[in-house]
């Protein structure tokens, strides 16, 4: 029931771009990212609605393709406080379901 | 404003033992849910609650209880501790399910 992300992990240098994939098995209302630093609460990024409505952040951008039941998150021009660990979560019946995470480290 | 709070910060239980992790929210949200966090897994549903009174299960539901007697308040109870429960515990708020979700800073419990 989990959603399952893509790659698990991704090392990056500041200015380089990153995109990762989340999947799921079921349909999806609407599909949700979150960031996660080390040692703290999950911080909400986006959420995008059947339809193609998104709410959220301005320097990063996201894809949500119903009928595959997938969804992308673009990061561009990588900066170093976009450190941490994604989560995507999915929206079944009620239930946001997250997928087990993408840790993300940016380098000078 | 304190937005989701959670108690105690950390816990040491032994085996057997029951305690109450406590949740609560300031912001008038009627969602709310209950995640554990284990390394390697990422985020795992225990119980949600999409208003007072009203309760289900998540991914995860065995060995917890919860109840929602009123808007701002979530306890989740462990009846009888195991070591497989060590883990962070994360307490979430909504408006629904399909808006932000604000997460409490956690509680890391520890069962020897």
């Amino acid at each position: 029931q989990q959603p399952v992300q893509s790659p698990q992990a991704v090392i990056l240098r500041e200015g380089e771009d990153a995109v990762i994939n989340c999947s799921s098995s079921k349909a999806l209302y609407s599909v949700h990212w979150y960031r996660q630093k080390h040692g703290e609460a999950p911080i909400f990024l986006m959420i995008l609605l059947k339809g193609g409505e998104q709410k959220g952040h301005d320097k990063i951008s996201a894809s949500f393709n119903e009928k595959k039941q997938q969804s992308s998150l673009y990061l561009t021009a990588s900066q170093l406080s976009y450190s941490g660990t994604y989560f995507c979560g999915t929206e079944m019946t009620d239930k946001l379901i997250f997928g087990t995470g993408t840790r993300l480290q940016v380098f000078p | 404003n304190a937005g989701v709070t959670q108690t105690p910060k950390f816990q040491v239980l032994k085996t057997g033992q029951s305690m109450t992790l406590q949740c609560a929210q300031d912001m008038n949200h009627e969602y709310m849910s209950w995640y554990r966090q284990d390394p390697g897994m990422g985020l795992r549903l225990i119980h949600y609650s999409v208003g007072a009174g009203i309760t289900d299960q998540g991914e995860v539901p065995n060995g917890y209880n919860v109840s929602r007697s009123t808007t701002e308040d979530f306890p989740l109870r462990l009846l009888s501790a195991a070591p497989s429960q060590t883990s962070v515990y994360f307490c979430a708020s909504s408006l629904g399910v399909a808006d932000t979700q604000y997460f409490g800073p956690g509680t890391r419990l520890t069962v020897l």
